[in-house]
């Protein structure tokens, strides 16, 4: 199953508001998650099954979305925010979206 | 505090072969289904091999199948990942992961 995130690049400044895209090549239910990750660190969960915000997650974070289409929204940007975030599907195997960047403006 | 260790990274020539340790700390390891996954120097995340529980399912991703096999010591709370006839494609951060939390990888260079 391929993942496809949009766009890219999100260039946005702190306190606007963030939507990024995930889309699957067939359908994964729910299964899908979202990660963030910071320049030389893990990856870190914070949204599973589509909607569910991980342990310690800050709630300007939500994700929506099934079967195909999904997205993750930030509220308003954290500095901290300003990383680069990948969907992951879990239906079959697990297989990541390309990523994408949120950037400061 | 769940805690996911690796060990084992290093250089490597074309070729040659390593093991992959991840020890596992602050929860029931036998209960859980494990993954690795790595990450080639400025790009995305690639899924690598998924074992189930009790080890008697396993998974590879088509570019590592029949040169990587990943097994599990549940006694001792430890995966692994045996990684033979390696290439230089196979430079990766390698993290093992949960569905809910990853260790903070080890390095694989293969190069001559």
């Amino acid at each position: 199953i391929a993942l496809t995130q949009s766009p890219a690049t999100l260039s946005l400044s702190p306190g606007e508001r963030a939507t990024l895209s995930c889309r699957a090549s067939q359908s994964v239910s729910s299964y899908l998650a979202w990660y963030q990750q910071k320049p030389g660190q893990a990856p870190r969960l914070l949204i599973y099954d589509a909607s569910k915000r991980a342990t310690d997650i800050p709630a300007r974070f939500s994700g929506s979305g099934s079967g195909t289409d999904f997205s993750l929204t930030i509220s308003s940007l954290e500095p901290e925010d300003f990383a680069v975030y990948y969907c992951q599907q879990r239906s079959n195997f697990w297989t990541f979206g390309q990523g994408t960047k949120v950037e400061i403006k | 505090e769940v805690q996911l260790v690796e060990s084992g990274g290093g250089l490597v020539q074309p070729g040659g072969s390593l093991r992959l340790s991840c020890a596992a700390s602050g929860f029931t390891f036998r209960n859980y289904e494990m993954n690795w996954v790595r990450q080639a120097p400025g790009k995305g995340l690639e899924w690598v091999s998924y074992i189930s529980s009790s080890g008697s399912t396993i998974y590879y991703a088509d570019s590592v199948k029949g040169r990587f096999f990943i097994f599990r010591d549940n006694r001792k709370n430890s995966l692994y990942l045996q990684m033979n006839s390696l290439r230089a494609e196979d430079t990766a951060v390698y993290y093992c992961a949960t569905d809910f939390d990853w260790g903070q990888g080890t390095l694989v260079t293969v190069s001559s």
